[in-house]
């Protein structure tokens, strides 16, 4: 079967930078994926990384190391509008069920 | 603007009712996903379409069923026989169903509420 481990909770002040990681266990592995959700809202598609290394799209980056099956997302210049889950989503083949998600974690920025 | 919509917003029931939940898009994706999201749980797959009159079952359909008889439109059918219906639902399309690359596009989602 196949298992995402990300933090349940992670709390940061203004500007601050912060690191939410993601373990998997799958099958097979073609990118890693990360989704924000602000509460009650759509998730919306952040990152994607198929390869090792790092990706910086402003302030967020994401990174994946494949032999480790690891990957984080790293928020920058931390804003009160960043507060929302975060969750990542691994990528474990070509046909459209096979993204599978994990739990979350819920970012808290404070002032 | 395109988009995803989903309607209602919010949506209650008695038990024993079936109910139907609208999703549509005009994004001209060929794949299209419903997911059950509940309290501080990840996105779990009901059902997902890839191509207009074909659809596969997620890994939670029980107790739901889809059609897809046009490519902007997926409705999912809450049945009488899910057990624990009360949940948040998404749905979502992607340009194709086949590349690893594919983003999914979400809509705003529909929270119900079984009475």
């Amino acid at each position: 079967g196949q298992s995402l481990e990300q933090p349940s909770e992670v709390t940061a002040v203004e500007g601050a930078i912060v690191q939410i990681n993601c373990t998997y266990q799958t099958s097979g592995f073609y990118g890693l994926s990360w989704y924000q959700q602000h509460d009650g809202g759509a998730p919306t598609f952040l990152s994607y990384n198929a390869l090792d290394g790092l990706e910086e799209t402003g302030r967020f980056s994401s990174f994946l190391s494949r032999s480790d099956s690891y990957g984080y997302l790293l928020l920058q210049e931390l804003q009160m509008k960043d507060s929302a889950s975060y969750f990542c989503a691994v990528r474990e083949g070509g046909s459209a069920r096979q993204l599978t998600f994990g739990s979350g974690t819920q970012l808290t920025v404070l002032p | 603007d395109g988009g995803i919509t989903q309607s209602p917003k919010y949506l209650f029931r008695k038990e024993g009712q079936n109910v139907t939940l609208s999703c549509e898009q005009n994004l001209n994706h060929d794949a299209m996903y419903w997911y059950r999201q509940d309290p501080g749980q990840g996105l779990r797959l009901i059902y997902y379409s890839q191509i207009v009159n074909d659809f596969q079952k997620g890994d939670i359909a029980e107790g739901y069923s889809v059609s897809r008889e046009k490519k902007e439109s997926f409705p999912l059918t809450v049945t009488s026989a899910q057990k624990n219906p009360t949940a948040f639902y998404l749905c979502a399309s992607s340009i194709s169903g086949s590349k690893t690359t594919d983003t999914q596009y979400f809509g705003p989602g529909t929270r119900l509420t079984v009475l």
